[in-house]
């Protein structure tokens, strides 16, 4: 059964950092890998998609790096700003799961001022 | 787009009562997922659909859980009768087809029903 870590479940950062949130699973026979934003009360936003052919996915401030062989991706998140203050949640859909994704339990960020 | 809409945004009812949560997907996506999200649990897929086909409900926790899609832009999901654990947020969310059988596109979620059961 797949599981889906995030670590750390919690981080504060001063405005202006740079910062990499992680995502790591434990079956690596994955079809793609999508990252997630939740705001408070709100429901998910899309980030970014990667397939399991590809290494990186970029927009704008955000790139997510895939590591299928060592289960692993990160979100990095470039000059951040408060507006960035939200859960990130990754999410993989594994090969032989047909459509169900599962979800990791989320990075709750805060970007101070 | 509107994007994928859900009603009720809040629902507080009694144990027991019959529950109905509604939702739109986006126009031209053939899947729709119903998920819940717990503090607990976090994000558990309940059911997902294929063009209006339930595929997989083995999330649903229990009979009192149903869930249907009479149309390519309409599906319901119902609990009864309610009890206090099912307190948690349903969301839905759909996704357009993938160049195979996949849904291997992005999943874009509604805003969320915000469910209570006193």
């Amino acid at each position: 059964k797949q599981e889906v870590t995030q670590i750390p479940a919690a981080l504060s950062v001063p405005e202006g950092e740079n910062l990499v949130l992680n995502c790591s699973f434990t079956d690596s026979a994955i079809y793609n890998l999508q990252w997630f934003r939740q705001d408070p009360g709100k429901g998910l936003t899309s980030l970014l998609l990667i397939q399991s052919s590809q290494r990186e996915q970029t927009s704008g401030r955000l790139n997510a790096s895939l590591d299928k062989s060592s289960g692993r991706s990160t979100l990095y998140i470039a000059a951040s700003q408060p507006g960035d203050s939200a859960t990130y949640l990754c999410a993989v859909l594994n090969n032989n799961a047909g459509n169900m994704l599962t979800f990791g339990g989320g990075t709750r960020l805060m970007v101070k001022p | 787009d509107a994007g994928v809409i859900q009603s009720p945004r809040h629902e507080v009812t009694e144990m027991g009562q019959e529950v109905t949560l509604r939702c739109k997907p986006i126009s031209g996506h053939d899947y729709l997922f119903w998920y819940r999200q717990t503090m607990m649990r976090g994000l558990e897929l309940l059911i997902y659909f294929n063009n209006n086909v339930p595929i997989d409900d083995s999330g649903m926790p229990e009979d009192r859980f149903s869930a249907k899609m009479p149309n390519a832009s309409f599906s319901t999901l119902k609990i009864q009768p309610s009890e206090p654990r099912d307190s948690a947020v349903y969301f839905c969310a759909s996704s357009p087809r993938d160049r195979g059988l996949r849904a291997a596109n992005e999943q874009f979620f509604g805003p969320g029903t915000r469910l209570t059961v006193l």
